[in-house]
């Protein structure tokens, strides 16, 4: 079955961009959309953004003037980066496999097992 | 931005005792909602979708209901490794994808 991996760095300081990749196995990108969502002791679960394969994408408002989700078919990955990061940023980061339907993108299944990343100088 | 509210944030359960969970919307829905399950030290796990549907592989004693802004998630009978965290997650209107603030079951 498809499994998700995220990697990157666990600190970054602030002001700096974050960048992380998720790696797809067991399966290849196209013909879906792969997302980025966030867990903060203070915000809870918090969606970033979803590509799809050919590289379209949607963000959350919140988030939309610093972030930038790319996609690599070739290497079954797909990138996040986050600029302008700040002790908010400070979250798990998980990847995630969205299915979608005529009406649109719908729930998260699977998931990567999430990457902790820290905001410190 | 549709709001996910769950209700309530802790809930203290006997194994082998029922376990209802609350999730409202800011507005409609319609059934366009699914529930996740989260363990300590893991990522979350689809549970239901379309309000109602089980996904692959997930035990009959869960079951979801509801449509527009009020919806629950009831474990019928709980078992030692049902107690976790549960959160409620909107895709009907978007962006934003959004999220309730989850349910802890804790053991009573």
């Amino acid at each position: 079955q498809v499994q998700l991996q995220e990697s990157g760095p666990g600190v970054v300081k602030p002001s700096e961009t974050l960048s992380l990749i998720c790696t797809v196995s067991g399966g290849s990108l196209g013909s879906y959309y792969w997302s980025w969502i966030r867990q903060s002791p203070g915000k809870g679960l918090e969606w970033i953004g979803y590509i799809y394969y050919t590289g379209s994408t949607q963000y959350n408002p919140s988030l939309k003037s610093r972030v930038t989700i790319s996609v690599d078919t070739s290497r079954n990955q797909f990138s996040l980066k986050l600029s302008s990061m700040t002790a908010a940023d400070t979250a798990m980061y998980y990847c995630a496999r969205i299915n979608f339907s005529w009406k649109g993108v719908n729930w998260f299944d699977p998931w990567g097992q999430g990457t902790l990343v820290t905001v410190s100088s | 931005e549709v709001v996910m509210t769950q209700s309530p944030a802790t809930l203290s359960v006997s194994p082998g005792d029922r376990a209802t969970l609350s999730c409202w919307a800011s507005q409609s829905v319609n059934s366009n909602l699914a529930w996740y399950q989260q363990k300590p030290g893991q990522a979350p796990k689809l549970l239901i979708y379309d309000a109602s549907t089980r996904a692959t592989g997930i035990p009959a004693r869960f079951s979801g209901s509801g449509s527009g802004t009020e919806f629950t998630l009831t474990i019928s009978s709980l078992q030692s490794e049902d107690f976790a965290l549960y959160y409620c997650q909107q895709y009907n209107d978007w962006p934003p994808l959004t999220f309730g603030g989850g349910t802890k079951v804790e053991i009573k």
